[in-house]
């Protein structure tokens, strides 16, 4: 099946600071989403983006579907953003998977 | 708009004893997931539904766990007995998506068992 791989697996952050996560998958899809969870578990959709690029405040992320990755970046990072941040693809249709997720922590 | 409704948020049971979860999609949403995530893992789809029909049930270790979702709307996942092993989040999602196509998912806050 599809190989998810998220880098890096942990980031440790000063309030105020940039970062690049990075999501590697092993073959074509139909569906690729950014997801937030936050201490108390929540997911929060973050994006969804298949290909392209969005952006959304301080979060913006970019797909190279044919290069099989996608980046998401946050700019001036807060204490807010800790948490883990998963990657998922959908081969196919519907069926999500998930890459293994980068903990990050901002500190103050 | 409301979003993914699941209850309990928490349950703790001991091994042997059955246990459901609820979960409510958002209004007009006609696909509903279940999810397992275990401690430090990415959730994985235990079953998904269109409508009431079960369409991909192939995670899903039916010789204790069940699910239904009978008008096409609400759903519930069912264990029994639970095992020490399924300690873990249980997760709903929901999407439009119908016969092709993509679709965002959005999930629900899960309920977290705890089997002792």
């Amino acid at each position: 099946g599809i190989q998810v791989e998220q880098s890096p697996p942990d980031l440790i952050l000063q309030e105020g600071a940039n970062s690049t996560l990075r999501c590697n998958f092993s073959d074509s899809v139909n569906n690729l989403q950014w997801f937030h969870q936050n201490p108390w578990g929540q997911l929060i959709n973050l994006f969804y983006i298949p290909s392209g690029t969005k952006q959304n405040g301080r979060l913006s992320a970019t797909t190279v579907a044919t290069e099989r990755y996608s980046l998401l970046y946050i700019s001036s990072s807060q204490t807010t953003d800790s948490g883990v941040y998963f990657c998922a693809v959908a081969p196919g249709y519907n069926k999500l998977i998930f890459g293994a997720g980068t903990r990050l922590a901002v500190h103050p | 708009e409301a979003g993914v409704v699941q209850s309990p948020r928490y349950k703790i049971i001991e091994k042997k004893q059955p246990v459901a979860f609820w979960c409510n999609p958002i209004s007009g949403h006609n696909t509903l997931y279940w999810y397992l995530q275990n401690l430090g893992q990415g959730p994985e789809l235990l079953i998904r539904y269109e409508n009431e029909e079960a369409v991909d049930d192939s995670q899903l270790p039916k010789d204790r766990f069940s699910a239904e979702r009978l008008k096409g709307v609400d759903s519930t996942l069912k264990i029994q007995p639970a095992e020490l092993g399924d300690s873990a989040v249980y997760l709903c999602a929901s999407s439009s998506f119908f016969g092709g196509g993509t679709d965002t998912q959005y999930f629900g806050p899960g309920t977290r068992l705890t089997v002792l």
